[in-house]
């Protein structure tokens, strides 16, 4: 079936570590996108990807890196992770425009930052 | 600049009655306007979208949303609103220009139904 997939789904972690958050989806989907999603419940756009080996910076300045190796695959690294991290993290995808189509979101990941 | 307003931040309803999301855009050219739900500990759902045409469009969960082109809106309705509708509701507008596909999101509504 075709979809998107984020893992892990809630963590947990202390200040310094590293972190990678997971996205894949399995509808083919040339673009992809990381959002950040705050208390208030706003959406920023982070980072996004037109396809393999192409990324770049959202809306939202964000000190995470994302790589794009595979088509499928779109991981969000946080090297050194601080409280001030702590909030939901959003993958979607999307087919090429120039039609406008519609993005498709995971599940998310909720990161708390001890 | 490009932009969406949802100026409500909740919307209450009881079940039963139809319900109205409001939703207010700016762009330059053709707006590519989309409506999408989250409920509690999830990602976004799309519900519908308007790119041309009709200017009536009918979405998932009998949720449809009328395009304004002189009120610049995009207000989502439901004309029977249900409990389980209650969830947090995104309006959004492709910016426009390139190919990325990017999306602006407006604030967000919450919408609370009442048995």
């Amino acid at each position: 079936e075709a979809d998107i997939y984020q893992t892990p789904r809630y963590l947990v972690i202390g200040t310094g570590k590293k972190i990678t958050l997971e996205c894949s989806q399995t509808m083919g989907h040339d673009k992809m996108y990381w959002y950040q999603q705050d208390p208030g419940m706003e959406l920023h756009l982070i980072h996004y990807s037109y396809g393999v080996n192409s990324t770049e910076k959202g809306d939202l300045s964000s000190e995470s890196t994302v790589s794009r190796i595979r088509t499928e695959h779109f991981p969000l690294t946080l090297e050194s992770a601080r409280p001030s991290h702590t909030s939901q993290y959003l993958c979607a995808s999307s087919e090429s425009a120039p039609v406008a189509y519609e993005q498709f979101f995971g599940p998310g990941t909720r990161l708390t930052v001890l | 600049a490009q932009s969406v307003a949802q100026p409500e931040d909740q919307v209450n309803v009881a079940e039963g009655n139809p319900l109205t999301v409001k939703c207010t855009y700016s762009v330059s050219g053709n707006p590519y306007l989309f409506w999408y739900v989250q409920y509690p500990n999830r990602g976004l759902q799309f519900l519908l979208k308007y790119i041309t045409g009709d200017n009536l469009v009918k979405g998932s969960y009998g949720f449809e949303a009328e395009f304004n082109k002189s009120q610049t809106s995009f207000h989502l309705k439901k004309p029977s609103a249900l409990v389980s509708d209650s969830a947090l509701y995104f309006c959004a507008v492709r910016v426009s220009g390139g190919a990325t596909n990017k999306l602006i999101f407006g604030t967000g509504t919450l919408l609370a139904v009442q048995p």
